[in-house]
C-alpha cells in the first residue's frame, strides 16, 4: 500500500526557512512525480510545485519560484520542501502527493501545520 | 495560468438527492487532463476523477465526471451522508496546474 508520511507540525519566525519531508513507501519512487500543495486556515488548495524523481527536475508555481526548493532523495524514497523568508501569509497545511507524470496526484500524505508567528 | 472557476461556491441538498458541480477553465488544455478531488475537514484531498472521466481506484460509480474543452462537472447521482464535503477541480495539462476554489456540498 503506497503511503506518505510527512514531517511534523512546525513554528517558525517571520523572515525564517522551513523545510518539510515526505517520505514515500509502497511503490516505486522513481516512476512519479511528487507535487506540493498548500492549504491556509479556511482556504483552498494551492499548487506549489513538484519534482521529477527520476530526473530530480522540479517546477514551481511563479509565486513561490524564488522562495521555495524541492528536492528529493531516490535512496531514502524521501521528498523535501523548503520554503524561505517565511511569512504569517505562509501560515498553511502543506501536503505532498504522489503525482503521475502528466497525471493526478493520487495519494497524498497527511499534512504538516506551518505555523509562521513572532 | 489557467483559472478554474467552481459553481456554485455552495450546494445545499439532502441525502438521496442529485448533486451537479462546474468547472469552467479560463481556457481550453491538453487532454483533458483535468482531475476532481474530495476533502473533509482536517483530512488530505481524496481523488475522485481524473481525465475528466475516469473513476480512480475504490471510487463508488455514484460519482462521474463530463466534460472537455472548458467546461467540466462532476456528478454525485444520489448523495450519500459520507459524502458531504469540499470538492476541487484541478487541471494538469498546462503548467502550472491549478485548483477551482471549491464547492462545498452541505446537508440541507
Amino acid at each position: 500500500q503506497v503511503q506518505l508520511v510527512q514531517s511534523g507540525a512546525e513554528v517558525k519566525k517571520p523572515g525564517s526557512s522551513v523545510k518539510v519531508s515526505c517520505k514515500a513507501s509502497g511503490g516505486i519512487f522513481r516512476n512519479y512525480a511528487i507535487n506540493w500543495v498548500r492549504q491556509a486556515p479556511g482556504q483552498g488548495l494551492e499548487w506549489m510545485g513538484g519534482i521529477v524523481t527520476m530526473y530530480n527536475t522540479a517546477n514551481y508555481a511563479q509565486k513561490f519560484q524564488d522562495r521555495v526548493t524541492i528536492t528529493a532523495d531516490e535512496s531514502t524514497t524521501t521528498a523535501y520542501m523548503e520554503l524561505s523568508s517565511l511569512t504569517s501569509q505562509d501560515t498553511a497545511v502543506y501536503y505532498c502527493a504522489r503525482t503521475h507524470w502528466n497525471g493526478p496526484s493520487d495519494f497524498w500524505g497527511q499534512g504538516t501545520l506551518v505555523t509562521v508567528s513572532s | 495560468e489557467i483559472l478554474l472557476t467552481q459553481s456554485p461556491a455552495t450546494l445545499s441538498l439532502s441525502p438521496g438527492e442529485r448533486a451537479t458541480l462546474s468547472c469552467v477553465a479560463s481556457q481550453s488544455f491538453t487532454g483533458s487532463y483535468l482531475a476532481w478531488y474530495q476533502q473533509k475537514p482536517g483530512l488530505a484531498p481524496r481523488l475522485l476523477i481524473y481525465d475528466a472521466s475516469d473513476r480512480a481506484t475504490g471510487i463508488p460509480d455514484r460519482f462521474s465526471g463530463s466534460g472537455s474543452g472548458t467546461d467540466f462537472t462532476l456528478t454525485i447521482s444520489s448523495l450519500e451522508p459520507e459524502d458531504f464535503a469540499v470538492y476541487y477541480c484541478q487541471q494538469y495539462g498546462v503548467s502550472p496546474r491549478t485548483f477551482g476554489q471549491g464547492t462545498r456540498v452541505e446537508i440541507k
